[in-house]
């Protein structure tokens, strides 16, 4: 089983939709949780942090639920600039290292 | 500030040759990470190096690939005798502090595309 699995996509939407993704994890003990976007051939860039109480920054909603291990991304009103890979990242557990899935890919389209 | 700098951003090496990607962390920045990225899969961790020390390799084959990052200079990751299946982007990414869990927050370079003929 894949440490940090997620749905691959692509995720198909016209702008102004609301589009959600999810994210599970293996190991119960990670403790710290990001969602990472990545534009088509470049480099990774930290979205958010996701914590168990939720957290919102702008139009992105963060959601951790640690007792599914499930992780989620909400953005409303898209925009053709969201249009990326989202990565879900964890932690390693005694370790200080990024664990990535491998990305869901989200479209938007006029 | 600049940001952290790969280079070459693209090598060409045939099978059996050997392939050396550098990387520049930010300024100020003494912890570094390699990734591979294949295509379409996900990063996959490699190694993380601190200033002249190698703290996690856990994620680096055990044959052919090997890393450092010296007291001067750029972290440099050497893969001998490269082979079609090690063509992938290596990103490189640094941070100022350990403890990524605090903020989860990596500084990646652009990436290094190497193909094997």
């Amino acid at each position: 089983r894949k440490e940090v699995e997620q749905d691959p996509g692509p995720f198909n939407v016209p702008e102004g939709a609301t589009v959600a993704f999810n994210c599970t994890y293996s190991n119960s003990a990670s403790q710290s949780f990001f969602w990472y976007r990545q534009d088509c051939r470049k480099e990774p860039k930290l979205l958010m942090s996701v914590y168990s109480s939720g957290n919102e920054d702008g139009r992105f909603t963060a959601q951790l639920n640690r007792a599914s291990q499930y992780i989620s991304l909400l953005i409303r009103d898209s925009k053709l600039s969201d249009s990326a890979t989202y990565l879900c990242v964890v932690t390693g557990v005694n370790t200080d290292k990024l664990i990535f899935g491998t990305g869901t890919r989200l479209q938007v389209f006029p | 500030n600049a940001g952290v700098m790969q280079n070459p951003r693209h090598l060409v090496r045939r099978r059996g040759q050997e392939a050396r990607l550098r990387c520049s962390p930010m300024k100020g920045h003494s912890h570094v990470y390699w990734y591979r990225q294949l295509p379409e899969e996900g990063l996959k961790f490699m190694v993380y190096l601190q200033k002249e020390n190698i703290i996690d390799e856990s994620g680096m084959p055990k044959e052919r690939f090997s890393a450092e990052f010296p007291k001067e200079g750029p972290s440099i990751l050497r893969i001998q005798q490269v082979v079609r299946g090690d063509s992938a982007a290596y990103f490189c990414a640094s941070s100022p502090w350990a403890q990524l869990g605090r903020t989860g927050e990596l500084f990646f370079g652009e990436g290094s595309r190497l193909t094997v003929l």
